[in-house]
């Protein structure tokens, strides 16, 4: 199947600063990438839907100055966490569709913790 | 909006089959997705049922479909030790992939 690649796979960073986390689709294009979040023995929750080529669209109650989105090309969407603080310590994961299979293509995760 | 509720836990003994349960409101769900994620790990996709199906196989994994009652059930014969995680239950509609998560089964498997 098609890989999604996302990096880093963990990062500790310091309350106040910004943290990026890149989602690359490494075999296929995607004109679309999605960006879940996972509070600790919670589900995955929707964050945004991130356009090649156009601003992403945000689900409600997310901060679209707080989370940065940026799909500048066909394989890589970013997430930068701006001005981090503790409360947005959380798994990060994202999703990307080549637009011909039945299921979006999953990374890695990332685990970000702010201290 | 749509809402995906999963029960919370599930314990079976090993050999035993489990039956993790999953009810969505979207009517429009296109595609109903069943994925593991073991801890500190990201999703393992397990298994996919298009709507239209009642019934998907798939070596020891059974989807099961109420289109009905918006009903979803993942059936694991003779389960393993390795099968403790956590499954959730996801839903998508037609021409997106954006997907709708449950709220996730505990599984623990008991030696």
């Amino acid at each position: 199947g098609a890989v999604v690649s996302q990096h880093p796979s963990r990062v500790i960073c310091k309350s106040g600063t910004s943290v990026k986390i890149e989602c690359r689709s490494l075999d296929f294009q995607a004109t679309t990438m999605f960006w879940y979040r996972q509070f600790p023995k919670q589900s995955l929750m929707l964050m945004a839907t991130s356009n090649e080529g156009s601003k992403a669209t945000y689900e409600q109650g997310v901060e679209k100055d707080k989370f940065l989105i940026n799909h500048a090309s066909l394989t890589l969407s970013t997430l930068t966490v701006t001005s981090a603080h503790p409360e947005d310590s959380s798994f990060y994961i994202c999703s990307a569709d080549s637009g011909l299979n039945t299921e979006a293509f999953f990374g890695q995760g990332t685990r970000l913790t702010v201290v | 909006g749509e809402d995906v509720e999963q029960s919370l836990f599930l314990s079976v003994r090993e050999g035993d089959s489990s039956v993790i349960n999953c009810t969505y409101t979207d009517s429009s769900s296109t595609y109903l997705y069943w994925y593991k994620q073991e801890p500190g790990a990201g999703l393992q996709l397990l298994t996919y049922i298009f709507s239209n199906m009642d019934m998907k196989q798939d070596q020891r994994l059974t989807v099961l479909l109420n289109k009905k009652d918006k009903h979803l059930s993942l059936r694991i014969a003779d389960t393993q030790t390795g099968d403790s995680a956590i499954y959730f239950c996801a839903e998508s509609s037609s021409g997106t992939y954006k997907y709708i998560f449950g709220t996730g089964t505990r599984l623990k498997v008991l030696a």
